[in-house]
Protein backbone atom coordinates (compact mmCIF):
# COMPACT_ATOMS: atom_id res chain seq x y z
CA UNK A 1 0.00 0.00 0.00
CA UNK A 2 1.73 2.96 -1.19
CA UNK A 3 0.46 6.12 0.92
CA UNK A 4 1.96 8.73 -1.33
CA UNK A 5 2.16 8.54 -4.68
CA UNK A 6 4.51 10.81 -7.06
CA UNK A 7 4.76 11.64 -10.81
CA UNK A 8 6.57 11.99 -12.74
CA UNK A 9 9.56 9.15 -12.14
CA UNK A 10 12.00 11.42 -14.25
CA UNK A 11 11.62 15.14 -15.79
CA UNK A 12 14.23 16.62 -18.35
CA UNK A 13 13.45 20.68 -18.21
CA UNK A 14 15.75 23.35 -19.76
CA UNK A 15 17.67 26.09 -17.55
CA UNK A 16 15.53 28.89 -17.29
CA UNK A 17 12.08 26.34 -17.15
CA UNK A 18 9.59 25.71 -14.76
CA UNK A 19 9.79 22.24 -13.37
CA UNK A 20 6.64 20.59 -11.32
CA UNK A 21 6.65 17.40 -9.27
CA UNK A 22 2.78 16.15 -8.14
CA UNK A 23 2.16 14.12 -5.35
CA UNK A 24 -1.06 12.44 -4.12
CA UNK A 25 -1.94 11.07 -0.48
CA UNK A 26 -4.35 9.33 0.67
CA UNK A 27 -4.38 9.51 4.80
CA UNK A 28 -6.74 12.23 5.45
CA UNK A 29 -4.96 11.69 9.13
CA UNK A 30 -1.64 13.95 7.31
CA UNK A 31 -1.16 17.12 8.45
CA UNK A 32 2.90 17.77 7.59
CA UNK A 33 3.96 18.06 3.70
CA UNK A 34 7.65 18.19 2.94
CA UNK A 35 9.40 18.22 0.27
CA UNK A 36 12.85 16.78 0.24
CA UNK A 37 15.82 17.24 -2.43
CA UNK A 38 19.02 14.29 -2.68
CA UNK A 39 22.30 14.34 -4.27
CA UNK A 40 23.84 11.46 -5.43
CA UNK A 41 26.24 10.37 -2.73
CA UNK A 42 24.27 12.57 -0.09
CA UNK A 43 21.36 11.68 2.05
CA UNK A 44 17.88 13.74 1.82
CA UNK A 45 17.60 16.98 3.04
CA UNK A 46 15.05 19.26 3.66
CA UNK A 47 13.72 21.60 1.15
CA UNK A 48 10.28 23.42 1.64
CA UNK A 49 7.51 22.17 3.59
CA UNK A 50 3.69 22.68 3.76
CA UNK A 51 1.23 21.94 6.23
CA UNK A 52 -2.92 22.07 5.14
CA UNK A 53 -4.24 25.30 6.77
CA UNK A 54 -2.37 27.44 3.70
CA UNK A 55 -2.75 26.25 0.01
CA UNK A 56 0.66 27.83 -0.69
CA UNK A 57 4.20 28.36 0.52
CA UNK A 58 7.34 29.91 -1.59
CA UNK A 59 10.59 30.30 -0.37
CA UNK A 60 13.03 31.72 -3.41
CA UNK A 61 12.43 29.76 -6.35
CA UNK A 62 10.81 27.04 -5.33
CA UNK A 63 7.05 26.87 -4.07
CA UNK A 64 4.69 23.83 -2.71
CA UNK A 65 1.18 24.27 -3.94
CA UNK A 66 -1.52 21.85 -1.85
CA UNK A 67 -5.28 20.97 -2.50
CA UNK A 68 -6.24 19.40 0.83
CA UNK A 69 -9.86 18.61 -0.83
CA UNK A 70 -8.12 16.78 -4.05
CA UNK A 71 -5.20 15.23 -1.29
CA UNK A 72 -2.58 15.94 -4.02
CA UNK A 73 0.86 18.57 -3.70
CA UNK A 74 2.91 19.54 -5.96
CA UNK A 75 6.56 21.45 -5.66
CA UNK A 76 7.09 24.00 -8.81
CA UNK A 77 10.94 25.19 -9.32
CA UNK A 78 11.13 28.51 -11.20
CA UNK A 79 13.93 29.24 -13.25
CA UNK A 80 15.17 25.66 -12.81
CA UNK A 81 19.05 25.58 -12.64
CA UNK A 82 21.59 22.87 -13.86
CA UNK A 83 22.38 22.98 -10.04
CA UNK A 84 18.87 21.51 -9.03
CA UNK A 85 19.70 18.33 -11.01
CA UNK A 86 18.90 15.48 -8.04
CA UNK A 87 16.09 13.36 -6.63
CA UNK A 88 12.94 14.86 -5.28
CA UNK A 89 11.03 13.27 -2.48
CA UNK A 90 7.34 14.15 -1.67
CA UNK A 91 6.88 13.31 1.97
CA UNK A 92 3.44 13.01 4.44
CA UNK A 93 3.16 12.52 8.21
CA UNK A 94 0.90 12.75 11.07
CA UNK A 95 -1.89 11.62 12.98
CA UNK A 96 0.11 11.65 15.87
CA UNK A 97 2.54 8.97 13.95
CA UNK A 98 6.38 10.22 13.62
CA UNK A 99 6.66 8.37 10.75
CA UNK A 100 7.61 9.71 7.62
CA UNK A 101 6.30 8.14 4.48
CA UNK A 102 8.08 8.88 1.23
CA UNK A 103 7.01 9.10 -2.40
CA UNK A 104 8.82 7.05 -4.85
CA UNK A 105 11.35 9.82 -6.18
CA UNK A 106 11.38 11.78 -9.45
CA UNK A 107 14.85 12.49 -11.58
CA UNK A 108 15.24 16.26 -12.53
CA UNK A 109 17.24 16.84 -15.01
CA UNK A 110 18.29 20.55 -16.02
CA UNK A 111 20.00 20.81 -19.27
CA UNK A 112 22.04 23.62 -19.60
CA UNK B 1 29.79 20.20 11.94
CA UNK B 2 28.24 17.05 10.30
CA UNK B 3 25.10 16.94 12.35
CA UNK B 4 24.10 13.37 11.77
CA UNK B 5 27.02 11.49 10.98
CA UNK B 6 27.00 7.54 10.04
CA UNK B 7 29.77 5.07 9.89
CA UNK B 8 31.03 3.42 7.80
CA UNK B 9 29.92 4.83 4.31
CA UNK B 10 30.54 2.24 2.39
CA UNK B 11 30.20 -1.53 3.25
CA UNK B 12 31.35 -4.50 1.63
CA UNK B 13 31.07 -7.79 3.14
CA UNK B 14 29.83 -11.56 2.31
CA UNK B 15 26.94 -13.25 2.81
CA UNK B 16 25.91 -14.66 5.98
CA UNK B 17 28.51 -12.55 8.43
CA UNK B 18 27.46 -9.86 10.19
CA UNK B 19 27.79 -6.28 10.53
CA UNK B 20 27.21 -2.98 12.33
CA UNK B 21 26.14 0.32 10.99
CA UNK B 22 26.65 3.65 13.74
CA UNK B 23 25.41 6.97 14.10
CA UNK B 24 25.20 9.71 16.20
CA UNK B 25 23.27 13.32 15.57
CA UNK B 26 24.80 16.24 17.68
CA UNK B 27 21.95 18.13 16.95
CA UNK B 28 20.15 17.38 20.09
CA UNK B 29 17.31 15.55 19.22
CA UNK B 30 15.52 12.95 20.92
CA UNK B 31 14.19 11.44 18.05
CA UNK B 32 16.54 9.13 15.44
CA UNK B 33 15.80 6.70 12.88
CA UNK B 34 16.80 3.88 10.74
CA UNK B 35 15.54 4.05 6.43
CA UNK B 36 16.29 1.94 3.92
CA UNK B 37 16.44 3.22 0.59
CA UNK B 38 16.44 0.65 -2.51
CA UNK B 39 18.05 0.25 -6.06
CA UNK B 40 15.10 2.42 -7.18
CA UNK B 41 15.80 5.20 -4.54
CA UNK B 42 12.59 3.80 -2.71
CA UNK B 43 13.20 5.13 1.04
CA UNK B 44 11.20 3.15 3.56
CA UNK B 45 11.36 3.47 7.61
CA UNK B 46 12.53 0.88 9.74
CA UNK B 47 13.13 1.81 12.84
CA UNK B 48 12.39 4.88 14.83
CA UNK B 49 13.55 5.47 18.68
CA UNK B 50 12.37 7.97 20.86
CA UNK B 51 15.15 8.62 24.19
CA UNK B 52 16.41 5.38 23.95
CA UNK B 53 12.81 3.88 23.50
CA UNK B 54 11.80 2.09 20.05
CA UNK B 55 8.51 3.68 18.84
CA UNK B 56 8.63 2.01 15.53
CA UNK B 57 9.02 -1.06 14.38
CA UNK B 58 8.29 -1.64 10.34
CA UNK B 59 7.88 -5.32 9.22
CA UNK B 60 11.50 -5.44 9.39
CA UNK B 61 13.01 -9.14 9.46
CA UNK B 62 14.48 -9.83 12.84
CA UNK B 63 18.12 -10.36 11.60
CA UNK B 64 18.01 -6.62 11.78
CA UNK B 65 18.91 -5.11 15.20
CA UNK B 66 18.97 -1.66 16.47
CA UNK B 67 20.46 -0.33 19.53
CA UNK B 68 20.51 3.00 21.54
CA UNK B 69 22.85 3.70 23.85
CA UNK B 70 21.77 7.06 24.57
CA UNK B 71 19.82 9.53 22.50
CA UNK B 72 22.47 10.70 20.66
CA UNK B 73 23.02 7.45 18.86
CA UNK B 74 21.04 4.59 16.70
CA UNK B 75 23.19 1.64 15.68
CA UNK B 76 21.84 -1.04 13.58
CA UNK B 77 22.86 -4.63 13.64
CA UNK B 78 22.28 -6.90 10.97
CA UNK B 79 22.97 -10.72 11.22
CA UNK B 80 23.37 -13.31 8.75
CA UNK B 81 23.58 -10.92 6.01
CA UNK B 82 21.59 -11.70 2.55
CA UNK B 83 21.93 -10.53 -0.86
CA UNK B 84 18.58 -8.64 -0.81
CA UNK B 85 20.13 -6.50 2.23
CA UNK B 86 22.51 -4.44 -0.24
CA UNK B 87 21.32 -1.14 -0.16
CA UNK B 88 22.15 2.34 1.51
CA UNK B 89 21.10 2.42 5.02
CA UNK B 90 20.21 6.25 6.17
CA UNK B 91 20.13 7.06 9.91
CA UNK B 92 18.20 10.76 10.57
CA UNK B 93 17.17 12.53 13.66
CA UNK B 94 14.33 14.85 14.93
CA UNK B 95 13.01 16.94 17.78
CA UNK B 96 10.13 15.36 18.05
CA UNK B 97 7.40 15.01 14.78
CA UNK B 98 9.16 15.86 11.79
CA UNK B 99 11.17 17.17 9.81
CA UNK B 100 14.03 14.78 9.62
CA UNK B 101 17.79 15.61 8.99
CA UNK B 102 19.36 12.75 7.14
CA UNK B 103 22.93 10.98 7.42
CA UNK B 104 24.86 10.63 3.80
CA UNK B 105 24.13 7.07 4.15
CA UNK B 106 25.80 3.55 4.46
CA UNK B 107 25.89 1.85 1.03
CA UNK B 108 25.93 -1.92 1.79
CA UNK B 109 26.91 -4.30 -0.87
CA UNK B 110 26.52 -7.99 0.24
CA UNK B 111 28.30 -10.58 -2.28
Amino acid sequence: QQQVKQSPQSLIVQKGGISIINCAYENTAFDYFPWYQQFPGKGPALLIAIRPDVSEKKEGRFTISFNKSAKQFSLHIMDSQPGDSATYFCAASGGGSEKLVFGKGTKLTVNP
Amino acid sequence: DTAVSQTPKYLVTQMGNDKSIKCEQNLGHDTMYWYKQDSKKFLKIMFSYNNKELIINETVPNRFSPKSPDKAHLNLHINSLELGDSAVYFCASSQGPPPLHFGNGTRLTVT
